[in-house]
């Protein structure tokens, strides 16, 4: 079965510090991952997905086949990063779509 | 354009009654999600739509009804309430389900069963 683990349930860091929150999967096709982020008092939304190789707001996140990992990367971190993100999985297939699978979230708090 | 809007925003809900949580998109998307989100559960799916008069269950379906009568609406009614289904619960769109399609949430609903 599809499963999305974030190990870390709280990342406390200071302002300009590197930031690594972690994400693994357990997939039996190919993947597809994204990275969703609720900013206090506002909806989550869709920060990155794997497929689009993009940076979005200095977030980049690689997939790795071999370790099954999908971790979410900022060199540098601000106040303004600090909300709950979520790693999520594309499967499995059903009735012609794809149910979605979520991590259980890692709070980042970034301390000035 | 409003996007996902859920309704109400907060309720406060005595334990056996029944209540209605009100899902509507305009994005004309095909297939719509409910979740809960519990502090340290992360988001948890209830049920699923994939297309208008189709429904599915997900990884919490117990004590949760949907329908999905056309594209724009995706109720979600709780039969009886039970303190354990005191939760924030989010609606969301995709355009079709599809693998690489995002999700589009709706503002939450945060839910109190007494």
């Amino acid at each position: 079965a599809q499963r999305v683990t974030q190990p870390e349930k709280l990342l406390s860091v200071f302002k300009g510090a590197p930031v690594e929150l972690k994400c693994n999967y357990s997939y039996s096709g190919s993947p597809e991952l994204f990275w969703y982020v609720q900013y206090s008092r506002q909806r989550l939304q869709l920060l990155l997905r794997h497929i689009s190789r993009e940076s979005i707001k200095g977030f980049t996140a690689d997939l790795n086949k071999g370790e099954t990992s999908f971790h979410l990367k900022k060199p540098f971190a601000q106040e303004e990063d600090s909300a709950m993100y979520y790693c999520a999985l594309s499967g499995p297939e059903s009735g012609g779509s794809y149910i979605p699978t979520f991590g259980r979230g890692t709070s980042l708090i970034v301390h000035p | 354009i409003a996007g996902i809007t859920q309704a109400p925003t907060s309720q406060i809900l005595a334990a056996g009654r029944r209540m209605t949580l009100r899902c509507t998109q305009d994005m004309r998307h095909n297939a719509m999600y409910w979740y809960r989100q519990d502090l340290g559960l992360g988001l948890r799916l209830i049920h699923y739509s994939n297309t208008a008069g189709t429904t599915g269950k997900g990884e919490v379906p117990d004590g949760y009804s949907v329908s999905r009568a056309n594209t724009d609406d995706f109720p979600l009614t709780l039969a009886s309430a039970v303190p354990s289904q005191t939760s924030v619960y989010f609606c969301a769109s995709s355009d079709a389900g599809g693998r690489s399609d995002t999700q589009y949430f709706g503002p939450g609903t945060r839910l109190t069963v007494l």
